[in-house]
């Protein structure tokens, strides 16, 4: 089963411009993260951000959480083509911070 | 290691057939993880090991997938008599306690013909 919910599902941009991508979820969490999956390989890490936080930033990323809406957004800036990826936010609920359980996950494509 | 390692990368099974996919976590990261991906979806929770007790295999499909951890390091996800609906990418992931981010392995794609 799912917990997040990416949106949008695919998301098409110009190389430099700015890429938002949310994630809704259903029940209380300890701390949610955001993954992002280039083609055919392994999950990467990007950031993690706990419930009693609202906002993070690495680099050109910014992750946003507001949990009296049960969802949070990332905030690619400038981006480049090697941004091109599935981007994935994943959940660990408040009753079992020990796991994470992911979304279907947003297909970003950024045009040259 | 400085990173997750699983082997092998691929893995094409006959139907029927029984496969070990191997996890090597980065050392002393006490907590392991076992995803299914398929194609174009999210990764699905299997079953997750602290050192070396199993605390949760709700994810795992059916009692033909049985995973390990005896020492509390490699992991050994095992898939016995092998079906097509178990063709997927095997994702391992290490964390060096809960609340922390997972380091991912590149996956095990397994495919059953």
């Amino acid at each position: 089963s799912q917990q997040g919910e990416e949106d949008p599902q695919a998301l098409s941009i110009q190389e430099g411009e700015n890429a938002t991508m949310n994630c809704s979820y259903k029940t209380s969490i300890n701390n949610l993260q955001w993954y992002r999956q280039n083609s055919g390989r392994g999950l990467v890490h990007l950031i993690l951000i706990r419930s009693n936080e609202r906002e993070k930033h690495s680099g050109r990323l910014r992750v946003t959480l507001d949990t009296s809406k049960k969802s949070s957004s990332l905030l690619i800036t400038a981006s480049r083509a090697a941004d091109t990826a599935s981007y994935f936010c994943a959940t660990a609920s408040v009753n079992r911070d020990d796991k994470i359980i992911f979304g279907k996950g947003t297909r970003l494509h950024i045009l040259p | 290691g400085a990173g997750v390692s699983q082997s092998p990368r691929y893995k094409v099974a006959k139907r029927g057939q029984d496969v070990a996919l191997r996890c090597d976590p980065i050392s002393g990261h006490v907590s392991l993880f076992w995803y299914q991906q398929a194609l174009g979806q999210g990764p699905e929770f299997l079953t997750y090991f602290q050192n070396e007790a199993q605390l949760d295999k709700s994810g795992l499909p059916s009692d033909r997938f049985f995973a390990e951890r005896p020492e509390g390091s490699v992991s050994t996800l095992k898939i016995q008599r092998t079906q097509q609906e178990d063709s997927a990418v095997y994702l391992c992931a290490s964390s060096p306690d809960r609340g922390y981010g997972y380091t991912f392995g590149s996956g095990t794609r397994l495919t059953v013909v």
